[in-house]
């Protein structure tokens, strides 16, 4: 089972469309991370949340940490190809031990 | 400052077989973790070493193991190798934030494929 369930799973859009991708858990976290990854790499993180409502923006990223610490969601706005890859959140208690979600699978077309 | 360094890059074994992967962390970085993704499963945390000690396990047989040496370098060991063990295995160096959040760093991963 996984503790972290991301919707959706998969995403294809053209390019200059706004998509959010979810993270959802029924498990508090004490952080929430979420990393990009491309094909044959390793996920590259992208932010870090700790507060509960916490809002980052990175660009045409923004990041929401839910009021309960539980949930989170990535919005991208104007979407380029350059955003494609496989976006993954990860939870994280005290420690280095990090439970990563599902995944979600963007592409974007040009 | 140079990244986390996984070798070898890509690995092709036959079951029965055992396998060692390399992982050096970032200068600095004590901690390192090592994680299997697979499609099916996605990431998956294999365990964690801090200071030559594992701190941490995940769920997996023992036929997993893993050690870390002064120097930070981990290596991770696969023994009696199954198709099922077929994965891309990354490799994480952390280390606390400003804010005192930990933010882990991926290596490119070792793809391992047994036939």
């Amino acid at each position: 089972t996984q503790l972290l369930e991301q919707s959706p799973q998969f995403l294809s859009i053209q390019e200059g469309e706004n998509l959010t991708v979810y993270c959802n858990s029924s498990s508090v976290f004490s952080s929430l991370q979420w990393y990009r990854q491309e094909p044959g790499e390793g996920p590259v993180l992208l932010v870090t949340v700790v507060t509960g409502g916490e809002v980052k923006k990175l660009k045409r990223l923004t990041f929401q940490f839910g009021d309960a610490r539980k949930d989170s969601s990535l919005h991208i706005t104007a979407a380029q190809p350059g955003d494609t890859g496989l976006y993954l959140c990860a939870g994280g208690y005290t420690g280095n031990q990090f439970y990563f979600g599902t995944g979600t699978s963007l592409t974007v077309i040009p | 400052k140079a990244g986390v360094t996984q070798t070898p890059r890509y690995l092709i074994k036959t079951r029965g077989q055992q396998v060692t992967l390399s992982c050096s962390p970032i200068s600095g970085h004590r901690s390192v973790s090592w994680y299997q993704q697979t499609p099916g499963q996605g990431l998956q945390f294999l365990f964690e070493y801090f200071s030559e000690t594992q701190r941490n396990k995940g769920n997996f047989p023992g036929r997993f193991s893993g050690r870390q040496f002064s120097n930070s370098r981990s290596e991770m060991n696969v023994s009696t190798l199954e198709l099922g063990d077929s994965a891309l295995y990354l490799c994480a160096s952390s280390l606390k934030n400003g804010q005192g959040n930990t933010e882990a760093f991926f290596g490119q991963g070792t793809r391992l494929t047994v036939v």
